[in-house]
């Protein structure tokens, strides 16, 4: 499984946009790279996917390095609503192989 | 489109009692995932069913934990006797495709999750 490094936590003010960092320095070349994230008292939700390539959906965005070794989640115009965890999972299964790590608690500030 | 739903959303037992979850995944979805997150963690996954077959349970501490999926479509998951350290949040997911299909596009939808304690 490829290991990730997360910042504990990270703050941000409202509107405005937020980079969450992730780095997978072993990645393998199948896996993709999946953002999910948890806001209190819910289960985890799917958020965004890649594999070598920048990604937009309309909650966010994800940048790829060159390498893979690298991504980062981008909100464009952080909400209250925003504040959670946020999990960086590099895999190219489920089960076993989609490891939660301890996540990036984001917090919003009004 | 109905969610995955989960009962019941709260529950507190006695150490060494038995206790019950149930989990329904989202209408035609192969592969069910039971999870369990303890404060402060990630989720760690506990079994995965596809369809009505076990896939993985390597990480299911068998000698008190069960899980099935009856026909199919709905899932149990039952601990006994229970112990202090499985309070924790228990995740019942599912996602539509089955392994074999790959992973692009074949989003986990997660239900909001079953909350144990135990005194």
């Amino acid at each position: 499984d490829a290991k990730t490094t997360q910042p504990n936590s990270m703050e941000s003010n409202e509107e405005e946009p937020v980079h969450l960092p992730c780095n997978h320095s072993t990645i393998s070349g199948t896996d993709y790279i999946h953002w999910y994230r948890q806001l209190p008292s819910q289960g985890p939700e799917y958020v965004i996917h890649g594999l070598t390539s920048n990604v937009n959906n309309r909650m966010a965005s994800l940048a790829i390095a060159e390498d893979r070794k690298s991504s980062t989640l981008i909100l464009h115009r952080a909400t209250l609503r925003d504040a959670a965890v946020y999990y960086c999972i590099p895999s190219y299964n489920y089960g076993q192989n989609f490891v939660f790590g301890p996540g990036t608690r984001l917090s919003v500030l009004p | 489109e109905a969610g995955v739903a989960q009962s019941p959303r709260y529950k507190i037992i006695e150490k060494r009692q038995s206790v019950a979850f149930w989990c329904n995944p989202i209408s035609g979805h192969a592969t069910l995932y039971w999870y369990q997150q303890i404060l402060g963690q990630g989720p760690k996954l506990l079994i995965q069913f596809q369809n009505n077959g076990v896939v993985d349970d390597s990480q299911l501490p068998k000698d008190r934990f069960s899980a099935e999926r009856l026909k199919g479509v709905d899932s149990t998951l039952k601990i006994q006797p229970a112990k202090l350290e499985d309070s924790a949040v228990y995740l019942c997911a599912s996602s539509l495709l089955s392994l074999r299909q790959g992973l692009s596009g074949n989003t986990i939808y997660f239900g909001e999750g079953s909350w144990l304690t135990v005194v």
